[in-house]
C-alpha cells in the first residue's frame, strides 16, 4: 500500500519563503507530483520529480529524495495569491496516484 | 492542446434521486480517465478509473457507478443519492504512455439534501 503524510496547515508572511514537506511510503515508485488547489477550485499541476534532486520553476521548486521517501515544495517570494492547499501525490508502477491529505497554506500580509 | 470539461458545475439534488455527471476530454486519444471525490476540507478520494472504452475499475465500494461509452467521455452515475454523496467531484485525465501527471477538470459541486 501507499502512505503519504503532509502537515495539515502552515502560515507564512508575504514575501517570505515556505517549505512544505511530504513523506511517503510506497513500492514501485514512479514519480512524485505537487498540485495547488485554491478553495473551491480544481487542483492544478505544479511540478513532477522522478529523480533525486531539485526541480526549479520560477518561484516554486520541488525536491525529492527517493531513499528517504521525502519531498518538499519550496515557495519563494510569497504572494497573497499563493494561499491555497498544496497536494502531494505519489505515482507507483501498476497502481494509481495516491494523493496526500494536502497542506493548507495561509499567506498573511 | 488538451482540455477537459465537466458539467454541471453545481448541482443540488434530493436524497434518493438519480445522478449523472459527465466529463469529456478534447485534444487527446485513448486517455486514462479518473473520477475523484473531495469532501469539504478533505483530501482527494479516487472513485473510478478507466484505461479504455467500457473498461472501468472501482476503488471503493459505494452506490455510485461509472461508464465510458466513448473514448473521451466518462460518466459518473447513481440510481439513488445518499446525503453522504455530497462533495466536490473531479474528473481527471492522463496520457496512456505511463501513469504520469493527471490534469483535472473544473469539478462539479454536488449537494444532496
Amino acid at each position: 500500500g501507499q502512505n503519504i503524510d503532509q502537515p495539515t496547515e502552515m502560515t507564512a508572511t508575504e514575501g517570505a519563503i515556505v517549505q512544505i514537506n511530504c513523506t511517503y511510503q510506497t513500492s514501485g515508485f514512479n514519480g512524485l507530483f505537487w498540485y495547488q488547489q485554491h478553495a473551491g477550485e480544481a487542483p492544478t499541476f505544479l511540478s513532477y520529480n522522478v529523480l533525486d534532486g531539485l526541480e526549479e520553476k520560477g518561484r516554486f521548486s520541488s525536491f525529492l529524495s527517493r531513499s528517504k521517501g521525502y519531498s518538499y515544495l519550496l515557495l519563494k517570494e510569497l504572494q497573497m495569491k499563493d494561499s491555497a492547499s498544496y497536494l502531494c501525490a505519489v505515482g507507483s508502477y501498476g497502481q494509481n496516484f495516491v494523493f496526500g491529505p494536502g497542506t493548507r497554506l495561509s499567506v498573511l500580509p | 492542446s488538451q482540455t477537459i470539461h465537466q458539467w454541471p458545475a453545481t448541482l443540488v439534488q434530493p436524497v434518493g434521486s438519480p445522478l449523472s455527471l459527465e466529463c469529456t476530454v478534447e485534444g487527446t486519444s485513448n486517455p486514462n480517465l479518473y473520477w475523484y471525490r473531495q469532501a469539504a476540507g478533505r483530501g482527494l478520494q479516487l472513485l473510478f478509473y478507466s484505461v479504455g472504452i467500457g473498461q472501468i475499475s472501482s476503488e471503493v465500494p459505494q452506490n455510485l457507478s461509472a461508464s465510458r461509452p466513448q473514448d473521451r467521455q466518462f460518466i459518473l452515475s447513481s440510481k439513488k443519492l445518499l446525503l453522504s454523496d455530497s462533495g466536490f467531484y473531479l474528473c481527471a485525465w492522463s496520457p496512456t504512455s505511463a501513469k504520469e501527471t493527471q490534469y483535472f477538470g473544473p469539478g462539479t459541486r454536488l449537494l444532496v439534501l
